[in-house]
């Protein structure tokens, strides 16, 4: 089976940076993805790691640790406009390829 | 240009009514997918299709059956709907099954059984 966990909700300030961790557990890892989600609307693409490492993209980091089932995104510069949920998603060989989601962590962007 | 569309954007219906969400891409993908995200925001799985192999969520009911009459369209028919089916549903697609290959998300479809 998969396990996906990742913190419900964190808070924190324009201009400051945030981590949000994610710590998963399946049988046939192939790829971890994040998502944003802005309240009422569809997930969005953000970042993708396969490998061991960091990956940037602007303001946005991902990290993975395939020995540890653990990623983080790191947001930098925070804007208001960050405010929203980001999801965690694991890609499972062994469920067809498809994609297992975590909960979600609702992050709030305080001025 | 909308990439993957859905409609309605909107339903509301009676317990026991029976309904269809239609979801259209014109991205030229392989595989579509319909998701459940509920009141907690969970997002869960319910089929995958790619016009090959279908693969259902164990635990999605048989009340929900999906349809594909091309490879550009898979929808979702729900019959006998339950208040526990209230929830936004989405549809994705994504290109093949390379490693890197993201879904991309429809605009959801937002039903409310009463």
């Amino acid at each position: 089976g998969q396990n996906i966990d990742q913190p419900t909700e964190m808070t924190a300030t324009e201009g400051a940076i945030v981590q949000i961790n994610c710590t998963y557990q399946t049988s046939g890892f192939n790829g971890l993805f994040w998502y944003q989600q802005h309240a009422g609307e569809a997930p969005t693409f953000l970042s993708y790691n396969v490998l061991d490492g960091l990956e940037e993209k602007g303001r946005f980091s991902s990290f993975l640790s395939r020995s540890k089932g653990y990623s983080y995104l790191l947001l930098k510069e925070l804007q208001m406009k960050d405010s929203a949920s980001y999801l965690c998603a694991v890609r499972d060989f062994f469920y067809g390829q498809n994609f297992v989601f975590g909960p979600g962590t609702r992050l709030s962007v305080l001025p | 240009d909308t990439a993957v569309s859905q409609t309605p954007k909107y339903l509301v219906t009676q317990m026991g009514n029976d309904k269809s969400i239609k979801c259209e891409q014109n991205l030229g993908h392989d595989t579509m997918y319909w998701y459940k995200q509920d009141s907690k925001k969970f997002l869960k799985i319910m089929f995958s299709y790619n016009n090959k192999e279908l693969i259902i969520n164990e635990t999605v009911p048989n009340r929900f059956s999906p349809k594909s009459p091309d490879k550009a369209h898979l929808n979702l028919h729900i019959n006998s709907l339950e208040l526990g089916d209230s929830a936004v549903y989405f549809c994705a697609s994504r290109r093949g099954q390379s490693e890197g290959e993201t879904q991309y998300f429809g605009p959801g479809t937002r039903l409310l059984v009463l």
